[in-house]
């Protein structure tokens, strides 16, 4: 298996743009994670879904960020609109059933100008 | 609220010089603790899982040890390709999801 994979790997966006990340989990893996990491606040979960359906949303920040995840393969996070406040890396992971390894994709390094 | 600390957050070390690395946790109902490696520019690598107080793990020049409080990375005889950001996690009752430290930075040095 490829691993998690994320695009794009960077983005740089100007403020009050919509910006939408991807991620594909690797195959078989039913929970999925999103993650932001900041030299401030290091790594912080966002949301994550268990068989696509979102189990907990409390850390993502504020009503700008929405994530879906319409099929076992495919999930976004989208910012709208984009604040030079969310500029981070943001991370996608995947892992099995159970307290399991979570596998993380290279990340989306985002900068809002 | 579940809290990982960990120290020193930077350590810098000779090659073959043997340290270790904290993470110390105050959580409800530990299911597991994770160390991950990360390099710059990638996501985090995992390393081990522990789930109960006296486990103990190893890999290569790493070992992971567990306590009900903490567990530590000891780091025996380390070289140059062993730098990098060490971050350990929990996962807890509350779910799946994890609550990580904010790392410690490691650099071996010739």
């Amino acid at each position: 298996d490829a691993g998690v994979i994320q695009s794009p790997r960077h983005e740089v966006t100007e403020m009050g743009q919509e910006v939408t990340l991807r991620c594909k989990p690797i195959s078989g893996h039913d929970y999925l994670f999103w993650y932001r990491q900041t030299m401030m606040r290091g790594l912080e979960l966002l949301i994550y879904f268990n068989n696509n359906v979102p189990i907990d949303d409390s850390g993502m920040p504020e009503d700008r960020f929405s994530a879906k995840m319409p099929n076992a393969s495919f999930s976004t996070l989208k910012i709208q609109p984009s604040e030079p406040r969310d500029s981070a890396v943001y991370f996608c992971a995947s892992h099995l059933p159970g307290y399991t390894e979570a596998f993380f994709g290279q990340g989306t390094r985002l900068t809002v100008v | 609220e579940d809290q990982v600390t960990q120290s020193p957050e930077a350590l810098r070390l000779q090659e073959g010089e043997s340290s270790s690395l904290n993470c110390s946790y105050t959580v409800s109902g530990l299911r597991g603790l994770f160390w991950y490696r990360q390099d710059p520019g990638k996501g985090p690598e995992f390393l081990f899982t522990l789930y109960s107080a006296g486990e103990e793990k190893e890999k290569e020049r790493l070992k992971a040890t567990l306590t009900k409080k903490e567990s530590f990375l000891h780091i025996t005889a380390p070289k140059p390709e062993d730098s990098a950001t060490y971050l350990c996690a929990v996962s807890t009752g509350g779910g799946n999801k994890l609550t990580f430290g904010t790392g410690t930075q490691l650099k071996v040095e010739l």
